[in-house]
């Protein structure tokens, strides 16, 4: 089945534990990004990347990273989280290197206290 | 969960009517435009996209209709079903460039 994979599903953890969102796709597609969604603001882009060794700054960048050594693999990482990264995140795919026809994951519930 | 929004826009139909969403673009030159519904804990779901050449395209119960003079994308939803209870998003992707902007979203409620 295609699809994208994220884990994990629900995270809490503390201010400046460093944690990693793993998120893996088996469509072979070129674009990966990640999203967070917050009441009242909807889905800001976090970074995306076009292709393997390819990435950039999104909308909402920072105190993130990512990094997309394999075509499939694209993990956000939180080198010191913060309350205010408290969100919901999304890892999302598509074929092409733009983002068009977007193929979501279910999403990671992250709580940082 | 229920972090999709509060405060969201909500349009309540009855099952088996018609419904209209619509979505006021920001970027008159903005090329690509995409419609997408998120269930209560999923993420977004691709309905139907179209692009700044066409003014219409018709899927599988839905429509788009694209006004570009007024900047305007409009989804229409035919014969609405409670499976359609959803949170709705636009998004468009300015031309000659990768970024997506999303709508805030309109939430749909479906009555039966």
């Amino acid at each position: 089945e295609a699809q994208v994979t994220q884990n994990p599903r629900y995270l809490i953890t503390v201010t400046g534990k460093k944690l990693t969102v793993t998120c893996s796709q088996n469509m072979n597609h070129e674009y990966m990004s990640w999203y967070r969604q917050d009441p009242g603001l909807g889905l800001r882009q976090i970074y995306y990347s076009m292709n393997v060794e390819v990435t950039d700054k999104g909308d909402v960048p920072e105190g993130y990273k990512v990094s997309r050594k394999e075509k499939r693999n694209f993990p956000l990482i939180l080198e010191s989280p913060s309350p205010n990264q408290t969100s919901l995140y999304f890892c999302a795919s598509s074929l092409g290197t733009r983002s068009e026809k977007l193929f979501f994951g279910s999403g990671t519930q992250l709580s940082v206290l | 969960g229920e972090s999709v929004g509060l405060h969201l826009p909500t349009l309540s139909v009855q099952e088996g009517d018609n419904s209209i969403i619509n979505c006021a673009y920001s970027n008159s030159a903005s090329d690509y435009f995409i419609w997408y519904k998120q269930e209560s804990g999923k993420g977004p779901q691709f309905i139907i996209d179209i692009r700044s050449n066409m003014d219409k395209r018709q899927g599988q119960r839905v429509t788009v209709l694209l006004n570009k003079t007024v900047k305007h994308l409009s989804l229409q939803i035919a014969a609405t079903q409670p499976g359609d209870s959803a949170v709705y998003f636009c998004a468009e992707i300015k031309a000659a460039g990768n970024k997506l902007t999303f709508g805030g979203g309109t939430r749909v409620l479906v009555k039966p």
